[in-house]
């Protein structure tokens, strides 16, 4: 079961940031968090991941907060390309086989 | 190709049908998964090979699904007496060692059974 919990749905105007929440409050002290996208008919595409730190790659941002319960994925300036499934999950890495666990993520709509 | 290849894209059978499903991965990647994704659900997972051995298949939802990955590299995912239940997309995703890093998915091949 994924540990993760997310809204179902978020709309957000285009050039606006969007900011995505996830709940994490079971996560262990050597799980990451990382958030994958999904766009229709597509496979999954990583986005980020983060220990403890704030994290910035030229997608998104990743904020997660001191207690490590929580963390939000920030898109700064949604496009319409965004509009897409974002799921967020939690793993221990170099855990061997350990499979990435999605849950129903959290379906953000990017409106003109 | 520079990313995950799985053919066929779509695939229309007929209950009680052997389908077989294929993945392309990216060279080099060591490791290999096999995920299932319903309408309106989040991809689970099905099965991993690290090379050609088949460490995990928990996922795998009867003794129907059979996957093999014998050189290491492309996969296949069969499905036997395929089901009403079987449709969905089925994800192949790849990476060199599955650690921290990231795991690339293929688009997917859409099986609907009939």
């Amino acid at each position: 079961d994924a540990k993760t919990t997310q809204p179902p749905s978020m709309d957000c105007a285009e050039g606006r940031a969007a900011n995505l929440p996830c709940n994490h409050s079971t996560i262990s002290g050597n799980e990451y968090v990382y958030w994958y996208r999904q766009i229709h008919s597509q496979g999954p595409q990583y986005i980020i991941h983060g220990l403890k730190n704030n994290e910035t790659n030229e997608m998104a941002s990743l904020i997660i907060t001191e207690d490590r319960k929580s963390s939000t994925l920030i898109l700064p300036h949604a496009t319409l390309r965004d509009t897409a499934v974002y799921y967020c999950i939690v793993r221990v890495p170099n855990s061997g086989n350990t499979p990435l666990v999605f849950g129903k993520g959290t379906r953000l709509s990017v409106i003109a | 190709g520079a990313g995950v290849s799985q053919s066929p894209r779509y695939k229309v059978a007929k209950r009680g049908q052997d389908v077989a499903l294929r993945c392309d991965p990216i060279s080099g990647h060591v490791s290999l998964f096999w995920y299932q994704q319903a309408l309106g659900q989040g991809p689970e997972f099905l099965t991993y090979f690290q090379n050609e051995a088949q460490l995990d298949k928990s996922g795998l939802p009867s003794d129907r699904f059979f996957a093999e990955r014998p050189e290491g590299s492309v996969s296949t995912l069969k499905i036997q007496r395929t089901q009403q239940e079987d449709s969905a997309v089925y994800l192949c995703a790849s990476s060199f060692i599955w650690s921290v890093g990231e795991l690339f998915f293929g688009e997917g091949s859409r099986l609907t059974v009939l």
